[in-house]
């Protein structure tokens, strides 16, 4: 299973919006709403921040939201702000009943 | 509060073994679809497996690296899960999380990992 693909870096300055998206095929992001989004600061365990593509983990902030088309996902992080700089990664349910998650995409905040 | 503390890790020769741990707190490990997911230094994340709950069998499923190699299992009497890993190889070495399965198909809560280094 590949994983699915990212973009390696997204840069915004504070208050601009940002999208990641996150590309796989009709065997796991298009085949099921089941991709969630992991964001992970420095030497720290990754952190859920949308699960079935859109639905958002209580504390989260609404300035991040996620969306789907076809066979690519994706985050958009509005308002960014400094403590928004981390790593993020997808993940998605596989018709192997198995999980592959993203590349993974580094955001600087400028 | 579900809280996760991995344990284990450390230096191992290519072809050893090695049991990670997994203890939980704040929920029943028999009541729980658990993962293992590694990060090799510097990469990103990587499903190794997961054991589900056991009203819905027990069973485990592996990715393919893991397959015939790693074994998950748990001792509800401690609470806590395991990573039996054999046959390892350099390129198992990272930091291992278990993680919870609590939400449709993502992992809620993660551990604060373990480090596993295979070198000779």
């Amino acid at each position: 299973q590949s994983a699915l693909t990212q973009p390696a870096s997204v840069s915004g300055s504070p208050g601009q919006s940002i999208t990641i998206s996150c590309t796989g095929s009709s065997s796991d992001v298009g085949a099921y709403n089941y991709v969630s989004w992991y964001q992970q600061h420095p030497d720290k365990a990754p952190k859920l921040m949308f699960y079935d593509v859109t639905k958002r983990p209580s504390g989260v902030s609404n300035r991040f939201s996620g969306s789907k088309s076809g066979n690519t996902a994706s985050l958009t992080i509005s308002g960014l702000q400094a403590e928004d700089e981390a790593d993020y990664y997808c993940s998605s349910y596989t018709s192997n009943n198995a999980y592959v998650f993203g590349t993974g995409t580094k955001v600087t905040v400028l | 509060e579900v809280q996760l503390v991995e344990s284990g890790g450390g230096l191992v020769k290519p072809g050893g073994s090695l049991r990670l741990s997994c203890a939980a707190s704040g929920i029943t490990v028999s009541q729980a679809w658990v993962s293992w997911v590694r990060q090799a230094p510097g990469k990103g994340l990587e499903w190794v497996g997961r054991i589900k709950r056991k009203e819905d069998g027990g069973t485990t499923d592996y990715a393919a690296p893991a397959k015939g190699r790693f074994t998950i299992s748990r001792d509800v009497s401690k609470n806590t899960l395991y990573l039996q890993m054999n046959s390892l190889n350099t390129e198992d070495t990272a930091v291992y999380y278990c993680a919870t399965e609590g939400v449709s198909w993502a992992f809620d809560y993660w551990g604060q990992g373990t480090l596993v280094t295979v070198s000779s």
